[in-house]
């Protein structure tokens, strides 16, 4: 599965939009990018996952480049809830049972 | 509708003990999988389930054991506990045929002393 790149730590005002970057730049032509987040070490949460094209639901949108090689995760109006470790993962949509995680991104949200 | 349980939530063990977490999900999911997550790391793949009777390894699968003799139960167990084993342990379920996340049950937080 192709590897992903993010910053550490990100900040982000609460009611602002936060924009969380992911790089992947080996994803192959059937790997799906997947965000998960996991807010004060209790279980992962799904966000959201797009192969080519843009996605939005309840939770984010998702934007993937043209050339697929990076994607950032949305969150429309950050709360203070959101504060969470982001996981940008790619992986084939015939194995999500066996995700890599990477060490994500922290964002914090701030008041 | 639980979801994915996961007991005990809290196991202090003393070096060479042996123990068994235990997950059980209602969701009638066909994967399962177990992993790890030690301090300010990403989550690691010890072993995964395709369904009832099948298991196999992932990523750090030594010193663990698993079995998955019904749909809903999926056991880990340390044969002898070592301080290295010293982790956050989260099952997690997948239903084939979509939708595509797995599910993360609360995790069980264990020390090995």
């Amino acid at each position: 599965d192709a590897k992903t790149t993010q910053p550490t730590s990100m900040d982000c005002a609460e009611g602002r939009a936060a924009n969380l970057p992911c790089n992947h730049s080996t994803i192959s032509g059937n790997e799906y990018v997947y965000w998960y987040r996991q807010i004060h070490s209790q279980g992962p949460q799904y966000i959201i996952h797009g192969l080519k094209n843009n996605e939005t639901n309840e939770m984010a949108s998702l934007i993937i480049t043209e050339d697929r090689k990076s994607s950032t995760l949305i969150l429309p109006h950050a709360t203070l809830r959101d504060t969470a470790v982001y996981y940008c993962i790619v992986n084939s949509g015939g194995s999500n049972y066996k995700l890599t995680f990477g060490k994500g991104t922290l964002l914090t949200v701030n008041p | 509708n639980a979801g994915v349980t996961q007991t005990p939530k809290f196991q202090v063990l003393k070096t060479g003990q042996s123990m068994t977490l235990q997950c059980a999900q209602d969701m009638n999911h066909e994967y399962m999988s177990w992993y790890r997550q030690d301090p300010g790391m990403g989550l690691r793949l010890i072993h995964y389930s395709v369904g009832a009777g099948i298991t196999d390894q992932g990523e750090v699968p030594n010193g663990y054991n698993v079995s998955r003799s019904t749909t809903e139960d999926f056991p880990l167990r340390l044969l002898s506990a070592a301080p290295s084993q010293t982790s956050v342990y989260f099952c997690a379920t997948l239903g084939r045929g979509g939708p595509y996340e797995q599910y993360f049950g609360p995790g069980t937080r264990l020390t090995v002393t």
